[in-house]
């Protein structure tokens, strides 16, 4: 079993739908939790950053943990197709040092038509 | 721009050659971390520094792969006598905390 899964997708859904992203994990160690986007060819961008379980809201994303479940959620609101890309979920244990070394998803490919 | 910088962008090279990636983390990050990722996959983690010291390398990072980070600066990532297997996207990141910063990253394709 690997550390964190993801579906890798492809996701496609009509311009305007709620999107639903998620992972789960299994090292219970985790405390902080990442997205980012990655377009095609290009490095990862940093959307959201979560400190242990809850939420996090910013503009159309929000970002949930539940570490009771070792579950993050990745919501997008009213999608545009400049959203197409691929989501990838990251965790740690610490912060920096030898436990700050990210453990990632797949990455689940989004497209968003227009 | 004072985002992390990666250069070249792109290699192509011949299997058997070395090849040198460098990364320049955004200022005042004092923590580097190299990450590979191939086609379909997440990053992995292959090596951190803490200012100039290599803390940490991923046993992903075999006896021919090297990295230095001289000045707690920039950092370079050598790769000896590649392989077609080294083919990925190599891509730097850096941080202050938990949070880290990637580049554009280089793209090695060894033919």
């Amino acid at each position: 079993q690997k550390e964190v899964e993801q579906d890798p997708g492809p996701l496609s859904v009509p311009e305007g739908a709620i999107v639903s992203l998620n992972c789960t994990y299994s090292n219970s160690a985790f405390q902080y939790f990442m997205w980012y986007r990655q377009y095609s060819r290009k490095g990862p961008e940093l959307l959201m950053y979560t400190y242990s379980s809850g939420n996090k809201e910013d503009g159309r994303f929000t970002a949930q943990v539940d570490k009771s479940s070792k579950y993050i959620s990745l919501f997008i609101r009213d999608s545009q197709p400049s959203d197409s890309a691929t989501y990838l979920c990251a965790m740690t244990a610490g912060d920096g040092g030898s436990q700050g070394n990210l453990i990632f998803g797949k990455g689940t490919k989004l497209s968003v038509k227009p | 721009d004072t985002g992390v910088s990666q250069n070249p962008r792109h290699k192509i090279t011949k299997r058997g050659q070395n090849v040198t990636f460098r990364c320049d983390p955004i200022s005042e990050h004092n923590r580097l971390y190299w990450y590979r990722q191939t086609l379909g996959q997440g990053p992995e983690f292959l090596t951190y520094f803490q200012n100039e010291a290599q803390l940490e390398k991923s046993r992903l990072l075999s006896d021919r792969f090297s990295a230095e980070r001289p000045k707690g600066s920039f950092s370079t990532l050598e790769i000896q006598r590649t392989e077609q297997g080294d083919s990925a996207m190599y891509l730097c990141a850096s941080s202050s905390q938990a949070t880290q910063y990637f580049g554009p990253g280089t793209r090695l394709l060894v033919l």
